[in-house]
């Protein structure tokens, strides 16, 4: 059985800290990583798809880097603002197949 | 662009009756994904398929779930007879290819709630 695990599993920062969260993920047969940003009461929204050993994706403030051989991703955020609050996901295909195995997410507040 | 459409968001029913979850994906997706929010499983796939076609469906929970995808525009997600244990977010997501590398874009999500 896949395990993906994130940690921590919530966060509480004050606006304008800069804050990191980890997804640990099988490092044998690996295809892709996947980070999902989820607000409350709206769906996932894909973030990042990270394939390639050493990979860092940007998008404005929040960046990834990814490291296959010991099996983990970290997600970086800088400048914590309020509107960054929502449940961070890492997801790992179970096989080159579509199906996906979710980590439970790592829970971020921003408070102004 | 419309995203992937899901049909009704908030279902309110009482055990034994039937549910019927729809989804609409992307135009062009060749795979779809049926997932299920929950406090205790966080979120898992319940079943997916690509070109129409079921691949996996070792997450339906049992024999009261089905789902079909009878043309590349539609989906149902069927429960019958619903239990109060279905009540959960089920969200839709579609894909182009249903590769691992592939981003998968969920719809809104439909609430269910089974008194």
């Amino acid at each position: 059985i896949l395990n993906v695990e994130q940690s921590p599993q919530s966060l509480h920062v004050q606006e304008g800290d800069s804050t990191n969260f980890t997804c640990s993920f099988p490092s044998s047969n690996f295809y892709a990583l996947h980070w999902y940003r989820w607000e409350t009461a709206k769906s996932p929204e894909a973030l990042f798809v990270m394939t390639l050993n050493g990979d860092e994706k940007k998008k404005g403030r929040i960046s990834a880097t990814l490291n296959t051989k010991e099996g983990y991703s970290y997600l970086y955020i800088k400048g914590s603002q309020p509107e960054d609050s929502a449940t961070y996901l890492c997801a790992f295909p179970y096989n080159q197949g579509g199906k996906l195995i979710f980590g439970q997410g790592t829970e971020l507040s921003v408070k102004p | 662009d419309a995203g992937v459409i899901q049909s009704p968001r908030h279902e309110v029913t009482e055990m034994g009756q039937e549910v019927t979850l729809r989804c609409k994906p992307i135009s062009g997706h060749n795979s779809l994904f049926w997932y299920r929010q929950t406090m205790m499983r966080g979120l898992e796939l319940l079943i997916y398929f690509n070109n129409n076609v079921p691949i996996d469906d070792s997450g339906m929970p049992e024999d009261r779930f089905s789902a079909k995808m009878p043309n590349a525009s539609f989906s149902t997600l069927k429960i019958q007879p619903s239990e109060p244990r279905d009540s959960a977010v089920y969200f839709c997501a579609s894909s182009l290819m249903g590769q691992g590398t592939d981003t998968q874009y969920f719809g809104p999500g439909t609430r269910l709630t089974v008194l």
